[in-house]
């Protein structure tokens, strides 16, 4: 079965220039996770869907950043005003439940350059 | 807050000999514990997950890992290395009493294998 899609696989834009990042998870999986991850670091947890809506949010930076989920399905990651600090490998993960320990499948990411 | 160690950058080992990764976590009680590889362009791939019960957890590719309680350590160990073992490790801890499950990564250990 397809795993976890996100696109587009790279993204270089201007600073200052807005951005949209899609997760397409695993069919059925209701949980959805977005981290970060910076050149050399481990992945940094942004935020979590379970469902439509967002359960955790408090690992977005600032509020430059956005994330939404609509249908309970795709998500999509906003970064407003991009800044040359943004850029990173965005990664998508899904679960089919929320409940701890549930194993989070991961997408390839998103890098994003800004330049 | 949850914290993950990986004290070594950068490993290297011939292929055949033994290898042990070491990771360290921070956590007020009992976490469920990973291990994801990485390779360059790829998403991440869980070898392994310790929740409960035995300490010692087997996984793929020939991959195992101890939890030590006393010591808050969960290496990683494989017996013979393979070239196609050269990657990215990253042990993360995953909360037990929130739901969501959200993931703490250390920053990980690259691998080298030397032929």
């Amino acid at each position: 079965g397809a795993g976890v899609s996100q696109t587009p696989s790279n993204k270089v834009t201007e600073k200052g220039k807005y951005v949209e990042l899609r997760c397409d998870p695993i069919s059925g999986h209701t949980a959805l996770y977005w981290y970060r991850q910076s050149l050399g670091q481990g992945p940094e947890f942004l935020i979590y869907f379970q469902g439509t809506g967002a359960a955790d949010d408090s690992g977005l930076p600032n509020d430059r950043f956005f994330a939404v989920r609509p249908e309970g399905s795709v998500s999509t990651l906003k970064i407003q005003r991009t800044e040359r600090g943004d850029s990173a490998v965005y990664l998508c993960a899904s679960s089919l439940m929320s409940t701890g320990g549930n194993e989070q499948y991961f997408g390839p990411g998103t890098r994003l350059t800004v330049t | 807050a949850q914290s993950v160690t990986q004290p070594d950058i950068h490993i290297t080992v011939s292929e055949g000999a033994s290898l042990e990764l070491r990771c360290n976590y921070s956590y007020g009680a009992t976490p469920y514990l990973f291990w994801y590889v990485q390779s360059p362009g790829q998403g991440l791939q869980l070898l392994l997950k310790y929740f409960s019960g035995d300490t010692l957890v087997q996984g793929i590719k020939g991959f195992e890992a101890e939890f030590k309680r006393s010591q808050s350590s969960f290496n990683l160990r494989k017996p013979s290395v393979h070239w196609s073992d050269a990657a990215e490790y990253f042990c993360a801890v995953g909360a037990v009493e929130t739901s969501g499950s959200r993931l703490t990564f250390g920053e990980g250990t690259q691998l080298t294998v030397n032929p």
